[in-house]
């Protein structure tokens, strides 16, 4: 337990669905972060918040749109997604951001996305 | 362009043995790495971290040696345990950082009763 919870933990969706995955950390972190694994690759950052404002966007399609209402929560919304979109999304947070003490991120179980 | 590559898949060991897991970069503006530990069905762990002012780092049974010349890190695990079994990624981030973490593909190890 890293004290990064997702939901759902698995989802399958349509490609003319809207969904949305929720992360949410109680860890009093200041950022936080979306991650994406697909099969045999790397992790790949998405999206990253730092007090609630989005501070990079790492060429995600727009079908991807990220919220951060709070330091404590965050959301993606999905929408119009293609097969190829099927992964593991994982949320992250840590205390501060840059390097150093502090900056390791946390992450959460993630939720396996199957688009149908 | 892949920074960060950790070219074994797979490594298998038996218990109370070492384990080495190797990670090399390309990119000279890392200056800190980190290791996380993911089990099937969780998310990543953070495991062990090093800045490049040090060259070891030692943290129980776990070490992360860097050798900045050569780009090159390591994790060495010794005694290697069955629940040490996992998949090992070794990350790394810039300066100026930022928060970009770029993670290799991976390492599984199997430790062996």
């Amino acid at each position: 337990e890293t004290g990064v919870t997702q939901t759902p933990r698995h989802l399958v969706m349509g490609m003319t669905n809207k969904k949305s995955l929720k992360c949410e950390q109680h860890l009093g972190h200041n950022a936080m972060y979306w991650y994406k694994q697909s099969a045999k690759k790397p992790l790949e950052l998405m999206f990253v918040y730092n007090f609630k404002e989005q501070t990079e966007n790492n060429s995600v399609p727009s079908r991807f749109s990220p919220e951060c209402p709070n330091s404590s929560h965050l959301f993606l919304h999905l929408h119009t997604l293609q097969p190829e979109d099927s992964a593991l999304y994982l949320c992250a947070s840590s205390l501060t951001m840059g390097a150093g003490p502090n900056t390791e991120a946390f992450f959460g179980q993630g939720t396996r996305l199957t688009v149908v | 362009d892949q920074q960060v590559k950790q070219n074994s898949p797979s490594l298998s060991v038996q218990e109370g043995r070492i384990s080495i897991l190797n990670c090399d970069y390309t990119n000279s503006m890392f200056d800190y790495f980190l290791w996380y530990k993911k089990y099937p069905a969780e998310g990543p762990t953070f495991l062990i971290s090093i800045s490049s002012i040090k060259d070891k780092n030692e943290d129980g049974r776990f070490t992360v040696f860097l050798n900045k010349s050569a780009k090159h890190l390591s994790l060495h695990i010794v005694p290697s345990q069955p629940g040490d079994s996992a998949v090992y990624f070794c990350a790394a981030r810039p300066v100026p950082s930022g928060s970009r973490l770029t993670f290799g593909e991976g390492t599984q190890l199997t430790v062996n009763p």
